[in-house]
């Protein structure tokens, strides 16, 4: 199984802060990595698909790259609705994996 | 738009059984895979099964395998979960997403509580 090991687990920030999460694969998954934003009681989200493509109607400050086994997720100028749990998922490969997820809060 | 909505969750002890459904719309739905995914409550994302567009090729998570069973039926647009043998560490929010999953919808879930 592939293995995704995502950091931090939480985040403290500031509007205005550029944020940076990280998520390594176990193995190269072939850019097959989405990012997602979910916040409490809702389904999570779809940011980031195949590592760096912006979803539709997602606010341009949220980007992703990477390739291979590392890839890095920023959300530039934080704002306060931002505030909500991040996870990556690995689809290259069953079983598809996910991150462990970074809380993220403002200071 | 694309639409999917869950139902089916509830309360069941332990050893019983329940079943999921995932109704869809504004798509063509026989043209399209799907994937089960759960979240147990303040918990990480995992998923659970997959199923091609024609039913013919089934995954699932070592977790739930032998006991559950994923199927579909392309004429009501429907994608099911059938769930025996639940165990307390069921419990969890499900989700139906289509696949691939960079496609990114997800339904709202629907809530599966195991406990005695």
């Amino acid at each position: 199984d592939i293995q995704m090991t995502q950091s931090p687990s939480s985040l403290s920030a500031s509007v205005g802060d550029r944020v940076t999460i990280t998520c390594q694969a176990s193995q190269d998954i072939n850019n097959y990595l989405n990012w997602y934003q979910q916040k409490p009681g809702k389904a999570p989200k779809l940011l980031i698909y195949d590592a760096s493509s912006l979803q539709t109607g997602v606010p341009s400050r949220f980007s992703g790259s990477g390739t291979g086994t590392d890839f890095t997720f920023t959300i530039n100028s934080l704002q306060p609705e931002d505030i909500a749990t991040y996870f990556c998922l690995q689809y290259d490969d069953v079983p598809y994996t996910f991150g462990q997820g970074t809380k993220l809060e403002i200071k | 738009e694309v639409q999917l909505v869950e139902s089916g969750g509830g309360f069941v002890h332990p050893g019983g059984s329940l079943r999921l459904s995932c109704g869809a719309s504004g798509f063509t739905f026989s043209s399209y895979e799907f994937n089960w995914v759960r979240q147990a409550p303040g918990k990480g994302l995992e998923w659970v099964s997959y199923i091609s567009s024609t039913g013919t090729t089934i995954y699932y998570a070592d977790s739930v395998r032998g006991r559950f069973t994923i199927s579909r039926d392309n004429a009501k647009k429907s994608l099911y979960l059938q769930m025996n043998s639940l165990r307390v560490e069921d419990t969890a929010f499900y989700y139906c997403a289509r696949a691939p999953f960079n496609l990114g919808d997800w339904g709202q879930g629907t809530l599966v509580t195991v406990s005695s």
